[in-house]
C-alpha cells in the first residue's frame, strides 16, 4: 500500500530546475495534524532537510537552501510538490517526500533519485 | 544551526551481541531527539522520539536514552535485520531540524 509516492524527471540539467510531486494517500495534505516536508540524500551520503509546508500555508525552508526553494501543495490532488531552482552536481540526490508530526518524521515515500547532468 | 555528531560512524558487532551508538548535539535539545534506521535502497524508518519512547511497532530491543547534549540508541541483542544505518536528528529547533551524519552497523 503506497502512502507517498514521489515521482518527476530522474535527470535535471545544471542550471535548471528541479520538480517534483508527491502524492499523499495516507490522509488530507490540509489535515492541521501534520505538515508536509522534503529530504534528501546525496547517493552514499547522510540526510538534509530541505524544508516544510503545513496545512496553513506557512512554509520554512533550510536555509542553505530557501534562495531556490518551494514548496507548494495541491489540495485538489493531494499532492505535494518540490521545485528547487539552478540546480547544480551537488543537487543530485535521492529526494523522500514525508510526513511530519511534531518535529518527527513517521512516514516516509520510498525517494527518488535525481541526478543532475547535462 | 545544532550539529548533530554520531559515533562511531561504523560499528562492527556480531548477531545477538549488544551496540551502542552515540549522538552528540552541539548544544542542548532537550529531549527532542529522534532516531531512524535505514536499509539500502529504502527510506529510513523512524524508531525512537523523544529521545526514548519507541514508535509503534518497534521490538522492545531498542531503546533510547538521554537528554541535552548526549544520546544513545542501544539495541540489545542485534538480529540480521538490525544492520544497517542509524540517524539520529534534532528536532529542538522546528525551523532548521539536522541529523547526524550515520552510524552504520555491521556484522562483524
Amino acid at each position: 500500500q503506497v502512502q507517498l509516492q514521489e515521482s518527476g524527471p530522474g535527470l535535471a540539467k545544471p542550471s535548471e530546475t528541479l520538480s517534483l510531486t508527491c502524492t499523499v494517500s495516507i490522509g488530507s495534505v490540509s489535515s492541521g495534524s501534520y505538515y508536509w516536508t522534503w529530504i534528501r540524500q546525496p547517493p552514499g551520503k547522510g540526510l538534509e532537510w530541505i524544508g516544510y509546508m503545513f496545512s496553513s500555508g506557512t512554509t520554512s525552508y533550510n536555509p542553505s537552501l530557501k534562495s531556490r526553494v518551494t514548496i507548494s501543495v495541491d489540495t485538489s490532488r493531494n499532492q505535494i510538490s518540490l521545485k528547487l531552482s539552478s540546480v547544480t552536481a551537488a543537487d543530485t540526490a535521492v529526494y523522500f517526500c514525508v510526513r511530519g508530526a511534531g518535529g518527527i518524521f513517521d512516514y516516509w515515500g520510498q525517494g527518488t533519485l535525481v541526478t543532475v547532468s547535462s | 544551526e545544532i550539529v548533530m555528531t554520531q559515533s562511531p560512524a561504523t560499528l562492527s558487532v556480531s548477531p545477538g551481541e549488544r551496540a551502542t551508538l552515540s549522538c552528540r548535539a552541539s548544544q542542548s535539545v532537550s529531549s527532542n531527539l529522534a532516531w531512524y534506521q535505514q536499509k539500502p535502497g529504502q527510506a529510513p524508518r523512524l524508531l525512537i522520539y523523544g529521545a526514548s519512547t519507541r514508535d509503534t511497532g518497534i521490538p522492545a530491543r531498542f531503546s533510547g536514552s538521554g537528554s541535552g547534549t548526549e544520546f544513545t540508541l542501544t539495541i540489545s541483542s542485534l538480529q540480521s535485520e538490525d544492520f544497517a544505518v542509524y540517524y539520529c536528528q534534532q528536532y529542538n529547533n522546528w525551523l532548521l531540524v539536522t541529523f547526524g551524519g550515520g552510524t552504520k552497523v555491521e556484522i562483524k
